[in-house]
């Protein structure tokens, strides 16, 4: 199975302040012939399901504020939220799906400082 | 809009079955598997399996094999798991999730069924 690690286990930033959430795989999740790598990022708010934001590492689901970004390749991954808003407290999970059977991270949960 | 409505929560003994349900509202119920995935309390994401929704061919993660069995009834437009010889370690909420793009990033959720195992 591909394992995904996720740093750190949580983080708290000032309002405004940069917020930055690494993943990473334990086996290379891009495939060469159509240069794309298979990574999800959720956000789980409290006593919600997950809402996708991100999917082929860095492409924004319709909907999501740009202040959130997706970047990386290979086998590290970043989730950056450029400047932290309160609506943005929450756990964050990274996916792969390059291969069955599909795993998460163990999650990041950022919080206000 | 697209819906994933789950049953409620369940309290159960060892040794006993549980059936979530997952009505679909919105779309094409039989044009897109349903996966499924579980999270124990305070804990990460575990993808449990699929279901082919236009077949009823299931396909079960390693781990899920054996108790739990996935099922449609496609009149009415709704999945289900349903978990047998349940087991304190079952507790969990269980989430119906459509994947519209086929390649099993995930962007539909149902609402989550905690189903609670305890004596």
């Amino acid at each position: 199975d591909i394992v995904m690690t996720q740093s750190p286990d949580s983080l708290a930033v000032s309002l405004g302040e940069r917020a930055t959430i690494n993943c990473k795989s334990s086996q290379n999740i891009l495939l060469k012939s159509n240069n794309k790598n298979y990574l999800a990022w959720y956000q789980q708010k409290a006593g919600q399901p997950p809402k996708l934001l991100i999917y082929w590492a860095s492409t924004r689901e319709s909907g999501v504020p740009d202040r959130l970004s997706g970047s990386g390749s290979g086998t590290d991954f970043t989730l950056t939220i450029s400047s932290l808003q309160a609506e943005d407290v929450a756990i964050y999970y990274c996916q792969q799906y390059y291969r069955a059977p599909f795993t998460f991270g163990p999650g990041t949960k950022v919080n206000i400082k | 809009q697209v819906q994933l409505v789950q049953s409620g929560s369940e309290l159960k003994k060892p040794g006993a079955s549980v059936k979530v349900s997952c009505r679909a509202s919105g779309y094409t119920f039989i044009d897109y598997p349903m996966n499924w995935v579980r999270q124990a309390p305070g804990q990460g994401l575990e993808w449990m399996g699929w279901i082919n929704t236009n077949t009823g061919n299931p396909t079960y993660a390693q781990g899920f094999t054996g108790r739990f069995v996935f099922s449609l009834d496609t009149s009415v437009n709704t999945a289900y798991l349903q978990i047998n010889g349940l087991k304190a370690e079952d507790t969990a909420v269980y989430y119906c999730v459509r994947d519209p793009s086929g390649w099993y990033y995930f962007d539909d959720w149902g609402q989550g069924t905690l189903v609670t195992v305890s004596s």
